[in-house]
């Protein structure tokens, strides 16, 4: 499969609490992306992080990539109720020219 | 709001049915998506436009057949459709295609009865 995939599949935590999700890819990359997606919604943009990048930071979103473990993580400081959503990584494989999604974390961040 | 805007918003059809799902940008992008989001999977990647040329067709029944009349306009029309095309319809549309951040429409909820 050339999807990534997510852990954990579901996350539950306290407001103020970080979240941390977790991605694994199989094949070389370009660059990974962070989306999110309220329920029966579109997926919105996070955060971009290029395959020479080891960190990237945006407001309370931190993310990580390990390129020697395929992996890729991403974290949410301080949540919010609003923070509620699904979040997907998705690579965009060399070679491909596409990007693949993973099923994705479900957060739920309950006030 | 992304940018990128789909009607209908939700559709229900069917079997013997036609119908069109329509997606709309005015970024200036070149490229242009559909993806299908089942329950409890991957976003699939259906059909790509590259220029208004379709670059890529992963394995998509005939049944789903797509039209790109502009860079700005992108379609999926639908015929008899199988109850297991129920799902989240998903367009997006990027600068470039592959490498660049994807825009997304809001989806079209179909079910087919």
């Amino acid at each position: 499969s050339q999807q990534g995939e997510e852990d954990p599949q579901a996350l539950s935590i306290q407001e103020g609490e970080n979240a941390t999700m977790n991605c694994s890819y199989k094949t070389s990359i370009n660059n990974l992306q962070w989306y999110r997606q309220n329920s029966g919604r579109g997926l919105v943009h996070l955060i971009l992080i290029r395959s020479n990048e080891r960190e990237k930071h945006s407001g309370r979103l931190r993310v990580t990539l390990d390129t020697s473990k395929k992996s890729s993580s991403l974290l949410i400081t301080a949540s919010r109720a609003a923070d509620t959503a699904s979040y997907f990584c998705a690579t965009d494989q060399t070679g491909a020219n596409n990007l693949f999604f993973g099923t994705g974390t479900r957060l739920t961040v309950i006030p | 709001e992304t940018g990128v805007t789909q009607t209908p918003r939700h559709l229900v059809m069917g079997m013997t049915n036609k119908k069109s799902l329509k997606c709309e940008q005015h970024l200036g992008h070149n490229a242009m998506y559909w993806y299908k989001q089942s329950a409890k999977k991957p976003l699939e990647l259906m059909f790509v436009y590259s220029l208004e040329e379709r670059v890529e067709n992963n394995s998509v029944p005939s049944r789903f057949s797509p039209e790109c009349p502009n860079s700005s306009h992108l379609f999926l029309h639908l015929h008899t459709l199988q109850p297991e095309d129920s799902a989240l319809y998903l367009c997006a549309s990027s600068r470039e295609q592959g490498s660049t951040e994807a825009f997304f429409g809001q989806g079209t909820r179909l079910t087919v009865v």
